[in-house]
């Protein structure tokens, strides 16, 4: 079965520092690692992707996400926050070629930017 | 303009009704999913559809159904076996590919009174 880890309910960074949002996977096949964000009672947007090839993808609004398979983490990262980026963010896998093909998403970590 | 609409964005129900959520998408995609997110629990897969006229469950399908008539539209029945039905409800789509990341709606906020 997939699994998704956020370790982290809640992150807190001050604007203009680096920050990270850590996540975990666990799964029997390779896997496809999603990252989304979310605003208040609004859906999810797409930030980026790890499908295969260069371990570091880079995305949407500044961010990016180191896939790391040792360690089986994909962590998002963006090298200067914004108070703009305070929100919650969510990491999602799904696991191939066996697993099921809907994303399996972890619980969340809320991110604050300090101005 | 292509998307994902949810409706109502808003959604009261009385305990022991059934009540249905709306999702169509015009993106052309063959996959849809409905989520459920409560606060602190992230998204849990309700259902999903990979194709018009089948759908499986997912990890949370009890006291939840849903169809699959065309292919722009996956309605989403919450029933009155569901006994703690508030919530948001989430639904997405995608293209049936497995590299490919999932669009999602605005979602519906429902409550119970």
């Amino acid at each position: 079965a997939q699994s998704v880890a956020q370790p982290e309910d809640q992150v807190k960074v001050a604007e203009g520092n680096p920050l990270t949002v850590k996540c975990t996977y666990s799964v029997s096949g390779n896997p496809y690692l999603f990252w989304y964000v979310q605003y208040p009672n609004r859906g999810l947007q797409f930030l980026l992707k790890y499908i295969t090839g260069d371990n570091l993808v880079k995305g949407s609004y500044g961010f990016e996400a180191e896939f790391n398979k040792s360690q089986t983490s994909f962590h998002l990262k963006k090298p200067s926050a914004l108070v703009s980026d305070s929100a919650l963010y969510f990491c999602a896998v799904r696991d191939m070629p066996t697993g099921r093909r809907a994303l399996t998403f972890g619980s969340g970590t809320r991110l604050q930017v300090q101005p | 303009d292509g998307g994902i609409t949810q409706s109502p964005k808003y959604l009261f129900r009385k305990e022991g009704q059934n009540v249905t959520l709306s999702c169509e998408q015009n993106l052309n995609h063959d996959a849809m999913y409905w989520y459920r997110q409560d606060p602190g629990q992230g998204l849990r897969l309700i259902y999903y559809s990979q194709i018009v006229n089948d759908f499986q469950k997912g990890d949370i399908a009890e006291g939840y159904s849903v169809s699959r008539e065309k292919k722009e539209s996956f309605p989403l029945t919450v029933t009155s076996a569901q006994k703690n039905p508030t919530a948001f409800y989430l639904c997405a789509s995608s293209i049936r590919a497995e590299n490919t990341e999932a669009f999602f709606g605005q979602g519906t906020r429902l409550t119970v009174v």
